[in-house]
């Protein structure tokens, strides 16, 4: 069975810092994976994904994430954070594109 | 390209009352998708479309919600009748680009349901 784990319920970072999202996943077959950001009262915004390739993917707003097959995890990472990065962010897995199965979300706070 | 529209973006009802929401998905999208993600969790798959028909249901709760997709293109989404616990947001997300965006899903803004 596919699963997702965001091990960490919320991730705080002082703006101009690195910062990292992780996860971890749980899938038979080739895993496509996805980053979505959520801000209040809005839907999902896809951020990035994987599917084959090359193991770092950029995405949008200068994210991006590393895909470590042993380890099955796609963290997100971001070099430089900004205070508009705040919100909340959802990993999520599928098997050859088929249903996707969503972490439970970090909350991403970046202080000024 | 405009993005995958719903309505309400709010509804509040009573327990045992019914209840109806509605997606427009990007055009030429042919997968649509419902979700329900309760406050705290992440979006649950409710049930999936390929054109005007379903292709995995298998989390839908069948005695009270159901949900059509006619001419494969707009959605509905039923609660009929509501529970305390379907107090959730509802998000509608559809699939079908081209070339390197046929994987990812667009999602709508939701709507926000309270069962009272």
């Amino acid at each position: 069975a596919q699963s997702v784990a965001q091990p960490e319920d919320q991730v705080n970072v002082a703006e101009g810092n690195p910062l990292t999202v992780k996860c971890t996943y749980s899938v038979s077959g080739n895993p496509y994976l996805f980053w979505y950001v959520q801000y209040p009262n809005r839907g999902l915004q896809f951020l990035l994904k994987y599917i084959t390739g090359d193991n770092l993917v950029k995405g949008s707003y200068g994210f991006e994430a590393e895909f470590n097959k042993s380890q099955t995890s796609f963290h997100l990472k971001k070099p430089s954070a900004l205070v508009s990065d705040s919100a909340l962010y959802f990993c999520a897995v599928s098997s050859g594109g088929f249903k996707t199965i969503f972490g439970a979300g970090t909350r991403l706070f970046v202080k000024a | 390209e405009a993005g995958v529209a719903q309505s309400p973006r709010y509804k509040i009802i009573e327990k045992r009352q019914s209840v109806a929401f509605w997606c427009n998905p990007i055009s030429g999208h042919a997968t649509l998708y419902w979700y329900q993600q309760i406050l705290g969790q992440g979006p649950k798959l409710l049930i999936q479309f390929q054109n005007n028909g379903v292709v995995d249901d298998s989390q839908l709760p069948k005695d009270r919600f159901s949900a059509e997709r006619l001419k494969g293109v707009d959605s509905t989404l039923k609660i009929q009748p509501a529970k305390l616990e379907d107090s959730a947001v509802y998000l509608c997300a559809s699939r079908g680009g081209t070339g390197d965006l046929v994987d990812t899903q667009y999602f709508g803004p939701g709507t926000r349901l309270t069962v009272l």
